[in-house]
């Protein structure tokens, strides 16, 4: 089975640009969470998606958005990026929302802003 | 939902020496989750222990929960140079719908 896979694996964008993520999960899980991990703040959760509706959300401001497709697919989008949005974006899967489930992660994406 | 935190923030330690890691957290849990992260990767899942498991073995990895203390440990024995990682445990309290949210971790590393 495939594991979670996230592209673009690197991004370097400037400063007031918008960028999007991807990120397809493993087949059959329908949960996809995103986080975000920078040296200073370590892991931060940044939203939960589940059959299309987000159903929890982190402390980040609206600049960060997400969604999820009907084929549980999810992307997630910053706008108008600041040099403190170079970070880890990770995405994770799993089977169910609520049951506890372990997560699944991809490898990330290193984004860069410059 | 509440995170974990780890303790130490960071151990070195000699190949084949075991290596200790130590969660706390704040309230009651439903199960307590361990994650290992290799540098510049996501995390894998290692093991789940739940609320009214003591003890839990996989492999070289030995998983305890102390409920009554809010603490568990994670216990890598005969440690290799590809255990070098951080580590992170993830509470889970008893409610559903509920994120997972994770510590600093614990920065492993092996000195062969």
């Amino acid at each position: 089975k495939a594991g979670v896979t996230q592209t673009p694996r690197y991004l370097i964008k400037t400063r007031g640009q918008q960028v999007t993520l991807s990120c397809s999960p493993i087949s059959g899980h329908r949960s996809v969470s995103w986080y975000q991990q920078t040296p200073g703040q370590g892991l931060q959760f940044l939203f939960e998606y589940f059959s299309e509706t987000q159903r929890n959300k982190g402390n980040f401001p609206g600049r960060f958005s997400g969604r999820q497709f009907s084929n549980s697919r999810s992307e997630m989008n910053v706008s108008t990026l600041e040099l403190g949005d170079s970070a880890l974006y990770l995405c994770a899967s799993s089977t169910l929302v609520g049951d506890n489930s372990p997560l699944h992660f991809g490898n990330g994406t290193r984004l860069t802003v410059t | 939902s509440q995170q974990g935190e780890e303790d130490p923030q960071a151990l070195s330690i000699q190949e084949g020496e075991n290596a200790t890691m130590n969660c706390s957290y704040k309230t009651s849990i439903n199960n307590l989750q361990w994650y290992r992260q290799n540098s510049g990767r996501g995390l894998v899942h290692l093991i789940l222990i739940r609320s009214n498991e003591r003890e839990k073995h996989s492999g070289r990895l030995r998983v305890t929960l102390d409920t009554s203390k809010k603490s568990s440990s994670l216990l890598i024995t005969a440690s290799r140079a590809a255990d070098t990682a951080s580590y992170f445990c993830a509470p889970i309290s008893n409610f559903g719908n509920e994120k997972l949210t994770f510590g600093t971790g614990t920065r492993l590393t092996i000195i062969p």
